[in-house]
Order: C-alpha cells, then sequence, then structure tokens
C-alpha cells in the first residue's frame, strides 16, 4: 500500500540547534517526494522537492531509496520556523497529481 | 496569495443538513482538488478533478459530492451522509507537478 508516515507529530528544538524531520514512504515504484509547510495563519504550500536538489530557506531533504525515506534537515533552526511540516508523495507519471501526505509534524523553535 | 479562493471561511451546519463549500481559482489550472485536514491524520484527498465535466473520487469520497463545470469552480458538497463532517477542508490547483492551496473552510456541525 502506498503510504507516508511521519514519526513525530512534535518537535521542539532550541534556535540555533539542528532539526531533522522524519519522512519514511511505501511506494512500490519510484515516486516523487515532497515537502509542504503551512505557518501560523498562511496557506499550506511547497517547501521543496526531491527531484530540485536545492535548498529552501536552509532546509534540504535527500531521498534515501534504500531506507525509503525523505527526511527534511536544517543545520540551525530558526524561529521562524516554527510550522506543520507535511511530507508527500505521487506516483510516477504524477497520476493525476494526486498526492497522498503524512500526518504532519509541527515543528516548534523556541528561543 | 490569491488565485485559490475558499468560501465561506467557516460554516456552521445542523445535523441531517447538505452543505457546498465554494472553491474558485484563476489560475487557469486544469486540475483541481478537495482534501479534508483533521489533526493528526494529515490531508486525505476526497474528489479530484484533472478537466472540466470529469472527476474522480479520492480515499474519502463517501458521503461527498462534487462538480466541475467550469475550469475556475470545483464546489463540494458536503451531505448528510457524512457520518463526521466536522473539520477543516482544503482546495488546491496543480500545475507542473506542484499543488497550490486555498486559505480553507472550517466546517463544523451543530
Amino acid at each position: 500500500a502506498q503510504r507516508v508516515t511521519q514519526p513525530e507529530k512534535l518537535l521542539s528544538v532550541f534556535k540555533g540547534a539542528p532539526v531533522e524531520l522524519k519522512c519514511n514512504y511505501s511506494y512500490s515504484g519510484s515516486p516523487e517526494l515532497f515537502w509542504y509547510v503551512q505557518y501560523s495563519r498562511q496557506r499550506l504550500q511547497l517547501l521543496l522537492r526531491h527531484i530540485s536538489r536545492e535548498s529552501i530557506k536552509g532546509f534540504t531533504a535527500d531521498l534515501n531509496k534504500g531506507e525509503t525515506s525523505f527526511h527534511l534537515k536544517k543545520p540551525f533552526a530558526q524561529e521562524e520556523d516554527s510550522a506543520m511540516y507535511y511530507c508527500a508523495l505521487s506516483g510516477p507519471g504524477n497520476q493525476g497529481g494526486k498526492l497522498i501526505f503524512g500526518q504532519g509534524t509541527e515543528l516548534s523553535v523556541k528561543p | 496569495d490569491g488565485g485559490i479562493t475558499q468560501s465561506p471561511k467557516y460554516l456552521f451546519r445542523k445535523e441531517g443538513q447538505n452543505v457546498t463549500l465554494s472553491c474558485e481559482q484563476n489560475l487557469n489550472h486544469d486540475a483541481m482538488y478537495w482534501y479534508r485536514q483533521d489533526p493528526g491524520q494529515g490531508l486525505r484527498l476526497i474528489y479530484y478533478s484533472q478537466i472540466v465535466n470529469d472527476f474522480q473520487k479520492g480515499d474519502i469520497a463517501e458521503g461527498y459530492s462534487v462538480s466541475r463545470e467550469k475550469k475556475e469552480s470545483f464546489p463540494l458538497t458536503v451531505t448528510s451522509a457524512q457520518k463526521n463532517p466536522t473539520a477543516f477542508y482544503l482546495c488546491a490547483t496543480d500545475r507542473e507537478n506542484t499543488q497550490y492551496f486555498g486559505p480553507g473552510t472550517r466546517l463544523t456541525v451543530l
């Protein structure tokens, strides 16, 4: 079954500390992986996708096909990073753009 | 933001009533989606439409219905058959495998 798992509901770190939001997936094939973010009182929006291999707001994520993981990392967390983060995947050929979302992880960065 | 609007922002419904949530977009995107967001469960796909006059069920379509008569509009009706309709509903469009979300409608059943 296709599934995205984010094991942490809440992750709390201090400003300047490294942060890693975990994402594991189950998919028979080669999916495309994404991280979406929802800041307080803002819309859910794309943060990054694995095929871009870019760093957005200091965040990076590497697709590990062997471990079927796509963890989101940032070396030094900032207070403005506090938000809800969702990992998501879509199947090859986009399959109509359908996304499968994880349960979400709330990141709280304390001063 | 803008581009995708959802109305109303808050909606209260009595049990047994059908309600319709509006989603309008001016991004000229073909694909549109409806998700339900519940705490601890992430986003779950209700219905999606890739073109006008066509739509498919998502993972939790029971108790919901949609229409896609215009490219710009994708309304969602929550029927009385939906057993637990209280939730936050998000509409989205898709372009080049990136989804763009509306501000959401919070539905509460009294």
